[in-house]
């Protein structure tokens, strides 16, 4: 009964080689965010969506990209993965902006 | 912006042990602080809340204080058992304006020893 999904589990990619991760919900919530979680750092919020408007954080490199073709779906895409970007992807999401958020279990990005 | 400091970043206990975790804020507008534990390559799962017209909220082994004029919380852990072991990460929000966003603490890796 996960109720935030990612997929896949595990991502293994090349320097400069696009990379997309999937988050789904099960939860029918409103907003859904992407956060980047280095090793023994808190995570670092990338950007939210609120329905289909984006809202993107100030210092997020324009590198990352995210799509919410509809409700229950969010896409990470890297366009040109780094050796920098090797990190824990962790989506999330809640009802409201101002509501609990719950994380899906994450994505951890491998760059080579 | 919102600043949240975190102590300690490491704590070992003996089981049976209590455990206890500290956070301060720096924006007196922040109005919500939720504590994540994360276990080794999973995502925080949420364990505990509370919002500022609160001091104290308890959920079995597990309670959260705050002081509202000090700015800081306190996550405390009863009794405290080997899968209790994981990272904490304490969080503040603001209740208005664009940053509505989470402010997270840097973490406490919490081990129980048995």
């Amino acid at each position: 009964d996960a109720m935030v999904i990612q997929n896949p589990r595990y991502q293994v990619t090349q320097f400069g080689k696009p990379v997309t991760l999937s988050c789904s919900q099960t939860l029918n919530h409103n907003v859904m965010y992407w956060y980047q979680q280095k090793s023994s750092q808190a995570p670092k919020l990338l950007f939210h969506y609120y329905d289909k408007d984006f809202n993107n954080e100030a210092d997020t490199p324009d590198n990352f990209q995210s799509r919410r073709p509809n409700t229950s779906f969010c896409f990470l895409d890297i366009r040109s993965p780094g050796l920098g970007d090797a990190a824990m992807y962790l989506c999330a999401t809640s009802r409201e902006r101002l509501e609990t958020q719950y994380f899906g279990p994450g994505t951890r990005l491998l760059v080579l | 912006g919102e600043n949240v400091e975190q102590h300690p970043s490491t704590l070992s206990v003996q089981e049976g042990d209590s455990a206890v975790i500290k956070c301060t804020y720096s924006d007196s507008a922040s109005n919500y602080f939720p504590w994540y534990k994360q276990e080794l390559g999973k995502g925080p799962q949420l364990i505990i809340d509370i919002r500022s017209n609160v001091g104290e909220k308890k959920d079995q082994r597990i309670a959260v204080t705050l002081n509202k004029t000090a700015k800081h919380f306190s996550l405390h852990i009863t009794e405290t058992q080997p899968e209790d072991s994981a990272v904490y990460f304490c969080a503040a929000r603001l209740s208005s304006g664009s940053a509505r966003q989470l402010t997270f603490g840097s973490g406490t890796q919490l081990t129980v020893l048995p």
